[in-house]
């Protein structure tokens, strides 16, 4: 596609509910971050896969947040048993190598999650 | 928390006029960027400075960085209505390929 898509854009659920975001990013970048913004803040980093691997998921708040990208495209946000504080904007944002240093990253519209 | 810090939190002034932001770092870094964000959703790449550069130019977007003081400044000219959004900084380190972000400047024009 021509930009980075995230599906949905809002998503409402319950506490202790599951949840799966999902990000499509620009066909052949390689590099691929989530991202979690809270209200009045600037982006959190989550993760970072390279290709199909998770290089980095140093930023993953807890075991109750799990990301794949079983082909090196489309990666999926997985949140287990959902709490209050889950609730944020998820951005998405993918770049061509992820190595290269002056790389620019191009961010999804983002999904705004919201758990009653 | 990792994130660099932005002030003013938050600017309001008058179409026609010039706004300024400020974003301070705390590592050293390899580049420094700024990012726009409409209505709390996605984030538009507007300018990125090399650490060994002290100012850019993009159309009405002036970039400073000085890397003695850690800081950056983004200049916007000649304001629009259409400019009303956050704009963030993120620095990059030289170490890997992290963005560490700001908190934000909330920027209002009044038309």
């Amino acid at each position: 596609g021509a930009g980075v898509s995230q599906t949905p854009s809002n998503k409402v659920t319950e506490k202790g509910k599951y949840v799966e975001l999902r990000c499509d990013p620009i066909s052949g970048h390689t590099a691929l971050y989530w991202y979690r913004q809270s209200l009045g803040q600037g982006p959190e980093f989550l993760i970072y896969f390279q290709g199909t691997g998770a290089a980095d998921d140093s930023g993953l708040p807890n075991d109750r947040f799990f990301a794949v990208r079983p082909e090196g495209s489309v990666s999926t946000l997985k949140i287990q048993r959902t709490e209050r504080g889950d609730s944020a904007v998820y951005l998405c944002a993918s770049s061509v190598s992820g190595t290269g240093r002056y790389e620019t990253q191009y961010f999804g519209p983002g999904t705004r999650l919201l758990v009653l | 928390s990792q994130q660099g810090e932005e002030d003013p939190q938050a600017l309001s002034i008058q179409e026609g006029e010039n706004a300024t932001m400020n974003c301070s770092y705390k590592t050293s870094i390899n580049n420094l960027q700024w990012y726009r964000q409409n209505s709390g959703r996605g984030l538009v790449h507007l300018i990125l400075i090399r650490s060994n550069e002290r100012e850019k130019h993009s159309g009405r977007l002036r970039v400073t960085l000085d890397t003695s003081k850690k800081s950056s400044s983004l200049l916007i000219t000649a304001s629009r209505a259409a400019d009303t959004a956050s704009y963030f900084c993120a620095s990059r380190m030289d170490s890997n390929y992290q963005l560490i972000w700001g908190a934000g400047t909330k920027l209002i024009i009044k038309p």
